[in-house]
């Protein structure tokens, strides 16, 4: 099974600031990675999916890059809104795996 | 607008089955290009897929809990459902139904999840 790790588990910081959070596969997905924000008692919404591709509706400081095993989420300009917890997934062979999550705090 | 919702139970008692439905409004559960899918978040913790089913029957489900899980399909009424047998505490979590959109490889829609306990 594919494996996804994501860094850091907790992300500390104010608004405004450039705020970049990693995931690594265990095998190489291609470009099959998707990112969510969740905040709490919501369900997850998908923001970023095959690693780059902006959902509709998404603003555009949030971006995605990365290919293989490692992917990074960005977004650009933190607002308030973004306080929220971060999850990667991929997407292999039929099976789903998310990342353990990142939550980003307020500093 | 694509809109699910979940139903079912929100407490199991330890061995017995747990039955969730998730009804699909807004559009046909029929279409290519989903999988129908069911993820659960335990208390304060990740998010872990537990299987998907195509409007045809093929199914797919986490290894980890294959030998429990069992996904149908009602196209007549527009539902998916869960079922899980043989559960214990650890199976206590948030309860999602989503669609899976498979050329973009993500969940792009999703229920607003059901609290299932399992306690006797």
């Amino acid at each position: 099974d594919i494996q996804m790790t994501q860094s850091p588990s907790t992300l500390s910081a104010s608004v405004g600031d450039r705020v970049t959070i990693t995931c690594r596969a265990s095998q190489s997905i291609s470009s099959w990675l998707a990112w969510y924000q969740q905040k709490p008692g919501k369900a997850p919404k998908l923001l970023i999916y095959k690693a780059s591709s902006l959902e509709s509706g998404v603003p555009s400081r949030f971006s995605g890059s990365g290919s293989g095993t490692e992917f990074t989420l960005t977004i650009s300009s933190l607002q308030p809104d973004d306080f929220a917890t971060y999850y990667c997934q991929q997407y292999n062979s039929y099976l789903w795996t998310f990342g353990q999550g990142t939550k980003v705090e307020i500093k | 607008q694509v809109q699910l919702q979940e139903s079912g139970p929100g407490l199991v008692k330890p061995s017995q089955t747990l039955s969730l439905t998730c009804t699909v409004s807004g559009g046909s559960i029929s279409s290519g290009g989903y999988y129908w899918s069911w993820i659960r978040q335990h208390p304060g913790k990740g998010l872990e897929w537990i299987g998907y089913i195509y409007y045809s029957g093929s199914t797919y489900y986490n290894p980890s809990l294959k030998s429990r899980v069992t996904i149908s399909v009602d196209t007549s009424k527009n539902q998916f459902s869960l079922k899980l047998s043989s559960v214990t505490a650890a199976d206590t979590a948030v309860y999602y139904c989503a669609r899976a959109n498979i050329p973009q490889g993500a969940f792009d829609y999703w229920g607003q999840g059901t609290l299932v306990t399992v306690s006797s």
